[in-house]
């Protein structure tokens, strides 16, 4: 069956740098979430999408920005990138926004800052 | 912050053995899912339970939910080396969104 998938799997940016992140959905799926994960941390939520609408935000830095397109898929934007961003970056995506709903992730893409 | 804290953090068994893992969160909630993690991988979805189910099973999985004390529990019977994994809880608390808010983990290692 088809999955979330993310791309690049791994990502190596400077200070200060910009970096977009890709997610598409498993397929009919219409919600899309962003999640990050430090190192040793559990997922924090930053922001979810439902049909190309803003659906939720949680502690995504100003810095980032993410939007949904047309055809579902999801890109998070990254400016004036800083060390603590590293970290794993989760999509995840589930069909309908409403409560109940088996969210499923991708395998994640790895930022790391230097 | 952070809804759920889960018990242990660390777990090591030998193959064979039960494996149960505990989650507290502090809400309401309407639904709460296990996921597993493998070092640096992506989040498997492993069961949900709603909150008017006490008991829900799957393969060799069963979770628990109490809302009364807000706790889960997972329990994973006749583990193997390849359950090695954190385990994540996670809660949602909004008949509006699906999102979903995480547990610490429990690292589960199983020896073989």
């Amino acid at each position: 069956a088809a999955g979330v998938i993310q791309s690049p799997r791994h990502l190596i940016k400077e200070k200060r740098e910009t970096a977009t992140l890709k997610c598409y959905p498993i397929p009919r799926h219409d919600t899309v979430y962003w999640y990050q994960q430090g190192p040793g941390q559990d997922p924090q939520f930053l922001i979810s999408f439902y049909e190309k609408m803003q659906s939720d935000k949680g502690s995504i830095p100003d810095r980032f920005s993410a939007q949904q397109f047309s055809d579902y898929h999801s890109e998070l934007n990254m400016s004036s990138l800083e060390l603590g961003d590293s970290a794993l970056y989760f999509c995840a995506s589930s069909m309908g926004p409403s409560s109940g709903n088996t969210i499923y992730f991708g395998e994640g893409s790895w930022l790391t800052v230097v | 912050s952070q809804q759920g804290e889960e018990d242990p953090q660390a777990l090591s068994i030998q193959e064979g053995e039960n494996a149960t893992m505990n989650c507290s969160y502090k809400t309401s909630i309407n639904n709460l899912q296990w996921y597993r993690q493998n070092s640096g991988r992506g989040l498997v979805h492993l069961i949900l339970i709603r909150s008017n189910e006490r008991e829900k099973h799957s393969g060799r999985l069963r979770v628990t939910l109490d809302t009364s004390k807000k706790s889960s529990s997972l329990l994973i019977t006749a583990s193997r080396a390849a359950d090695t994994a954190s385990y994540f809880c996670a809660t949602d608390q909004s008949y509006n969104t699906d999102k979903l808010i995480f547990g610490t983990g429990t690292r589960l290692q199983v020896f073989p």
